[in-house]
Formats: structure tokens, sequence, C-alpha cells
């Protein structure tokens, strides 16, 4: 069974002071790791999609990388609007299309 | 988010009713995923479907869950009898080809039941 563990669950930071989330998986073939964003009563906002170790991907502040086992969500110089819930989720390579979602972490920017 | 269109936003029900939540896929999609997510849990995966089969619904509960998504409209997740612990989030996904593409979210349908 595919399994998702993210850490920390909860962190906070002042403005501009950078950090990464993690994110470990297990799956049986990595067919993608996804990374989203949720803000509260929203639903998940797609940010990445990582294929092979090794692979990054960035966006404004966010980088993405991934290893065989893990991936961090590192995040640069944030701002208050980058306070969120971000969601890491795994899709296997055998015949299962679901995402299985990690628990998140909650992420608090402080002016 | 933007493209996959989910009503009602909020739904509030008392216990032995039924409760049906819509879902449209952005435009194109012919993949629609549904997950649940209860309070202060993770989304977990409930049915996968295309235009009028269901692929798999592995996390569907086995009685009172129903989804369909006809060659026509919206697809739907029905909930018969609700109960107190169906109250949650309802988060429809689509996407363009199925495994391994990009899976957009939904704003969510909020279930309450009283």
């Amino acid at each position: 069974e595919d399994q998702v563990t993210q850490s920390p669950e909860a962190l906070r930071l002042q403005e501009g002071e950078s950090s990464s989330l993690n994110c470990s998986y297990t799956v049986s073939g990595l067919r993608g790791l996804f990374w989203y964003r949720q803000d509260p009563g929203k639903g998940p906002e797609f940010l990445f999609t990582l294929y092979s170790a090794g692979e990054e991907k960035e966006k404004e502040r966010l980088k993405a990388t991934l290893t065989k086992k893990e991936s961090f969500l590192h995040i640069t110089a944030p701002k208050p609007e980058d306070s969120a819930t971000y969601l890491c989720a795994v899709q296997g390579n055998f015949g299962n299309e679901k995402l299985t979602f990690g628990t998140g972490t909650r992420l608090t920017i402080i002016p | 988010n933007a493209g996959v269109m989910q009503n009602p936003r909020h739904l509030v029900r008392r216990r032995g009713q039924e409760a049906r939540l819509r879902c449209s896929p952005m435009k194109g999609h012919s993949h629609v995923y549904w997950y649940r997510q209860l309070p202060e849990e993770g989304l977990k995966f409930m049915v996968y479907l295309q235009k009028e089969n269901i692929i798999d619904e592995s996390g569907m509960p086995k009685e009172r869950f129903s989804a369909e998504f006809p060659k026509e409209g919206p697809s739907i997740l029905r909930i018969q009898q609700v109960v107190r612990g169906d109250s949650a989030a309802y988060f429809c996904a689509s996407s363009l080809r199925g495994p391994g593409n990009t899976i957009y979210f939904g704003e969510g349908s909020w279930l309450t039941v009283v």
C-alpha cells in the first residue's frame, strides 16, 4: 500500500526566513509525485508534478526536488501570502490511478 | 482550481436524507476523481470514473455511496441515508488523460449532517 508522510505537521516562519518541507513516500513504482497548496475552505491548488529522482521544478519562491524516497519543497524568502497547508501526494505505477495524500504541512509566515 | 466546478458548495442534510454532489470537469477532461477530506485528516480517494464507466471504486464505502459520470452532464456523487459521520468536504478532480497527468481539483462541497 502506498504511503506518504509529511513533516513537520506545522511550521511557523518569519517573513523572509527560508525553510524546507519534507515528504517521505513508499510506492510500488512511482508514476508521479504531486505538490498542492490548500487554503482554508478551498480545494487543493496544483503546484508541481515530479516524475523521476533528480528532477527539480521551480515556481516563484517555491522549488520542489525529488529523490527515490522523499521530496522536498523549499521555500525561499517567504511572504505572508505563502501561508497555507502544503500537500504531497503520490501516484503508483501499477494500474493504480489514485493519489495517496499525506496529511500536509501547515505553514504560517509571520510578517 | 479554475475549471472544475462543484455544486453545491455547502449542503446541510438531516440524518436519513440523501445528498447529491455534482461536478463538472475542466473543459476537455474525461477523467474524474472524487476525494473526501474529514476534519483534521488527509484527502482520501473514493472513486475514479471515465465517461459512463467506473474505473476504480476501491475507496468508496460499500453501502449508501454511489457515483456516476454519464455521457452527457456532470459527474454525480450520491450519498443515501446520510449519517453524521458523512460530514466532510468532498472534492472532485479531473485530468486530461488519466494516470500520470496533472489532476486539478474543484473548490469542494461541504456536507454537514445534522
